[in-house]
């Protein structure tokens, strides 16, 4: 059974035009990240949540935002997609508290193309 | 930064022989682990490694790790054309409060050829 699920797994958009990404996972996990991976590039973490409070890394532009309305769901918003935000992008859960003993659990991503 | 840098960048070998591929890092970690990524998908976790362990296995793969090297080799054995796939390292930084996102290498690309 899927544990964390990202919606849809594909989003086609036009340049300027706001989108959301969904992800949902069913672990209960109380950490969740969002990744921006380009091709042929590693993994870029944009931001995470630890329950309700919300981490952004120090380079992640003002133009993506990231909601958590409960456990479950986490929201990545691209206000103004460019079109170098064309890219594949991943959720990933973490239980928390457990350091060095737990993994990250990754949704199977969502690839955005902009027009 | 603290990342992880995959050697080689590309390997391609035939079916049937191992695939070794190894990863450096900068800083001390909690643990260290592998993605498998095909082309176009997700990540897909292969195997964590904890700090205070030197060695693992897992099927056909077998994970060392030198914390005083600061480098970790993933080895696949017995390669098949399904290996065909991106490889990643990752490790999370050793901290005492707060959570430690993901910092991934640049990643190996292995081709298994029939």
């Amino acid at each position: 059974d899927a544990m964390v699920i990202q919606n849809p797994r594909y989003q086609v958009t036009q340049f300027g035009k706001p989108v959301t990404l969904s992800c949902s996972q069913t672990l209960n996990h109380n950490v969740m990240y969002w990744y921006q991976q380009k091709s042929s590039q590693a993994p870029k973490l944009l931001f995470h949540y630890y329950d309700k409070d919300f981490n952004n890394e120090a380079d992640t532009p003002d133009n993506f935002q990231s909601r958590r309305p409960n456990t479950s769901f986490c929201f990545l918003d691209i206000r103004s997609p460019g079109l170098g935000d064309a890219a594949m992008y991943l959720c990933a859960t973490f239980r928390g508290g457990e350091w060095g003993t737990d993994t990250q659990y990754f949704g199977p991503g969502t690839r955005l193309t902009v027009l | 930064s603290q990342q992880g840098e995959e050697d080689p960048q590309a390997l391609s070998i035939q079916e049937g022989e191992n695939a070794t591929m190894n990863c450096s890092y900068k800083t001390s970690i909690n643990n260290l682990q592998w993605y498998r990524q095909n082309s176009g998908r997700g990540l897909v976790h292969l195997i964590l490694i904890r700090s205070n362990e030197r060695e693992k296995h897992s099927g056909r793969l077998r994970v060392t790790l030198d914390t005083s090297k600061k480098s970790s080799s993933l080895l696949i054995t017995a390669s098949r054309a399904a290996d065909t796939a991106s490889y990643f390292c990752a490790t999370d930084a050793f901290v005492i409060v707060g959570n430690t996102p993901l910092v991934f290498g640049k990643g190996t690309r292995l081709s298994v050829i029939a």
